[in-house]
């Protein structure tokens, strides 16, 4: 079966670090770039980081420039988030999606991440 | 960066109407445009892209149309499965841009 499941959120205070991970099953990943979504009620989706094939190129929606970082492991089917200097507009649902020709076109089912004092 | 704008923000429908939805881009952005579904405790999917071409397992009653900046998905008759959220994104420009969202609910 093909899926991505997504762990690591939780609670954080502002100014903190949380890295989530995201483990990949039923397809290569080293075949696919690969992408980080967030979503909250009030924003809808927001494009966050993406990363491809073999790691060499990596780009971040402005907001997260110098403060995340996405990795992966191809040999360990996953892929990862480090997010740093963490602020309570980054409170959101973060999926992990598989980005093909510029397409989102499978995703997790998201893990919650909380910025609050 | 490109602005998508989605109207209406809420949608009610009865089962079996149509729903018609729009989504408005701030230039041109050819015919890349993808659509999405978001349903609580359910993953995301990518629901039909550039032009018409739906998603592996998304049914027929799914269709949309447009180019430049005005697109339009349309649900033909709607299912109980199909009272969501949708987004419509552009993957013409970087960064990738998504509109805010339209909520079908049961009318």
């Amino acid at each position: 079966e093909v899926q991505l499941v997504e762990s690591g959120g939780g609670l954080v205070q502002p100014g903190g670090s949380l890295k989530v991970s995201c483990a990949v099953s039923g397809f290569t990943l080293n075949n696919y770039w690969m992408s980080w979504v967030r979503h909250t009620p009030r924003k809808g989706l927001e494009w966050v980081a993406n990363i491809n094939e073999d790691a060499t190129e990596r780009y971040y929606v402005d907001s997260a420039e110098g403060r995340f970082t996405i990795s992966r492991d191809n040999p360990k089917n996953s892929v990862f988030l480090q997010m740093n200097s963490l602020r309570v507009e980054d409170t959101a649902v973060y999926y992990c999606v598989r980005d093909s020709y510029n397409l989102l076109d499978l995703w997790g089912q998201g893990t919650l991440v909380t910025v609050s004092s | 960066e490109i602005v998508m704008t989605q109207s209406p923000a809420t949608l009610s429908v009865s089962p079996g109407d149509r729903a018609t939805l729009s989504c408005r881009a701030s230039q041109s952005v050819g015919v890349n445009v993808a659509w999405y579904q978001l349903r609580p405790g359910q993953a995301p999917r990518l629901l039909i892209y550039g032009a018409s071409t739906r998603a592996t397992g998304i049914p027929a009653r799914f269709s949309d149309s447009g180019s430049g900046t005005e697109f339009t998905l349309t649900i033909s008759s709607l299912q109980s499965e199909d009272f969501a959220v949708y987004y419509c994104q552009q993957y013409n420009a970087w960064p990738r841009t998504f509109g805010q969202g339209t909520k079908v609910e049961i009318k």
